[in-house]
């Protein structure tokens, strides 16, 4: 069945650092792809998202580009904020696998002042 | 910009009760969809529903729950005799087309605590 798989965290950086959090995918058919965000004690944010290949999803400064040749939809920023500290989760949604949404397991980052 | 919303945001039950979480989905959303994630754990899907029925469920889903319509406007989760396991963060979701490639809203969550 389709899954994600992301980096394990914690992630921890100081202000200002790049990120990366590595996301890689299986699905039986062809999905979209979803970074999501949770701030602590909050619930999910859609963050951004790309629905084809080589497109590429941006928010807030975050980046995502769709690589279906390697299966991957890493999260990227340049310049990382306190502010920035949550939890991220790589999702999917695939007609194959009905629809709903498929999460990673979560990468929880900490950024230092 | 529309919200899910979800009531109550803290839900505290004895073991072996029922409960009720209750969802306002986006008004003009077809599909409805509730997750669960117990603490520290991943999002895990629930129950997708659309034009009255259940359209599919997760194995966690099994004769203890249920899901439920009942006016234009609510969407609600029944857990008939919670279980100390059921502790979780509850998450609501909505969505405008079944198509993949539109993302589901998700609500703020209700956290059960189960005693």
């Amino acid at each position: 069945g389709d899954s994600v798989t992301q980096m394990e965290g914690p992630v921890t950086l100081s202000e200002e650092a790049f990120l990366t959090i590595n996301c890689t995918y299986t699905a039986t058919g062809y999905p979209s792809l979803f970074w999501y965000v949770q701030y602590p004690g909050e619930g999910l944010q859609l963050l951004l998202k790309a629905t084809k290949a080589d497109d590429k999803g941006s928010n807030k400064g975050f980046e995502a580009t769709y690589r279906k040749e390697t299966t991957s939809f890493h999260l990227e920023k340049g310049s990382v904020q306190v502010s920035d500290s949550a939890v991220y989760f790589c999702a999917l949604s695939d007609r194959g696998g009905g629809f709903k949404t498929i999460f990673g397991a979560g990468t929880r980052l900490f950024v230092k002042a | 910009e529309p919200e899910v919303t979800q009531t109550p945001s803290h839900q505290v039950t004895q073991m072996g009760q029922e409960v009720i979480l209750r969802c306002v989905p986006i008004s003009n959303h077809l599909y409805f969809y509730w997750y669960r994630q117990i603490l520290g754990q991943k999002v895990e899907f629930l129950v997708s529903f659309y034009n009255n029925e259940i359209s599919e469920k997760s194995e966690i889903f099994d004769d203890q729950f249920s899901v439920e319509r009942p006016d234009g406007s609510n969407f609600t989760l029944k857990i008939r005799s919670t279980k100390l396991e059921d502790s979780a963060m509850y998450f609501c979701a909505s969505s405008e087309t079944s198509r993949g490639n539109q993302p589901q809203h998700f609500g703020d969550g209700t956290r059960l605590s189960i005693l």
